[in-house]
């Protein structure tokens, strides 16, 4: 029973790479969430994505930040020309349904390091 | 606005100790979750709380829910090393659970 799967772990970028971020859903799980938490702080919502469907962005910065969901493949959270105040753990949660009111499932997070 | 506040920030206590966190909303809520996070870790769902007054307990865990459902509580009784870690609560916006708004959570340290 694999839960919540996110690669890589660890990032360390330095200012003005890129960031990618990967997300693998619990299995029957079709539903992936986003959040940031900033060091000493609770989770922010980011990205609601259905495959192949963007729900809800409302979360995201304007600029540098988009989020994919692929038919095939994990979901991929990507920051363009990262600055210092990218760095932070990015957690992915998914859920069953829309309208799941149940617990949200997180990954172990992806920590990003901006150099 | 929809924000939660999470009182204390930190507690830091001796092994055997009892262990309460505060969570508080200016609005109603619907209803309330509470996550667990170890050092380095990610959070973990404890509880969902629905109904006004409603308590719930898991082993040394003890959940509240406030009548006007506009705080909740979580009580540790004797509390063990393996507790140390940031409790959050957490209220949803709209009418799904995805978009969860996170308190500040309470930092949990024991002492063996």
């Amino acid at each position: 029973n694999a839960g919540v799967m996110q690669n890589p772990r660890h990032l360390v970028r330095r200012r003005g790479q890129e960031a990618r971020l990967r997300c693998s859903p619990m299995k029957g799980h079709s539903h992936v969430y986003w959040y940031r938490q900033l060091p000493e702080e609770g989770l922010k919502f980011m990205v609601y994505l259905q495959k192949e469907n963007i729900i809800d962005e409302s979360g995201m910065p304007k600029e540098r930040f988009s989020a994919e969901f692929p038919k095939e493949g994990p979901s991929i959270l990507r920051i363009q020309q990262v600055v210092r105040g990218d760095s932070a753990a990015y957690f992915c949660a998914s859920s069953p349904s829309q309208g799941y009111t149940g617990e949200l499932f997180f990954g172990e997070g992806s920590r990003l390091t901006v150099l | 606005g929809q924000q939660v506040m999470q009182i204390p920030q930190y507690q830091h206590v001796q092994e055997g100790e009892d262990f309460t966190t505060y969570c508080n909303s200016s609005t109603t809520l619907s209803n309330i979750q509470w996550y667990k996070q170890r050092p380095g870790g990610h959070p973990v769902f404890l509880i969902q709380l629905v109904k006004s007054g409603e308590v719930k307990k898991q082993k040394r865990l003890t959940f509240q829910f406030g009548e006007a459902k506009k705080n909740s509580s979580l009580h540790i009784t004797a509390t063990q090393t393996t507790d140390v870690g940031t409790y959050f609560c957490a209220r949803t916006s709209g009418g799904s659970n995805y978009k969860l708004t996170f308190g500040k959570g309470t930092l949990l340290t024991v002492n063996p």
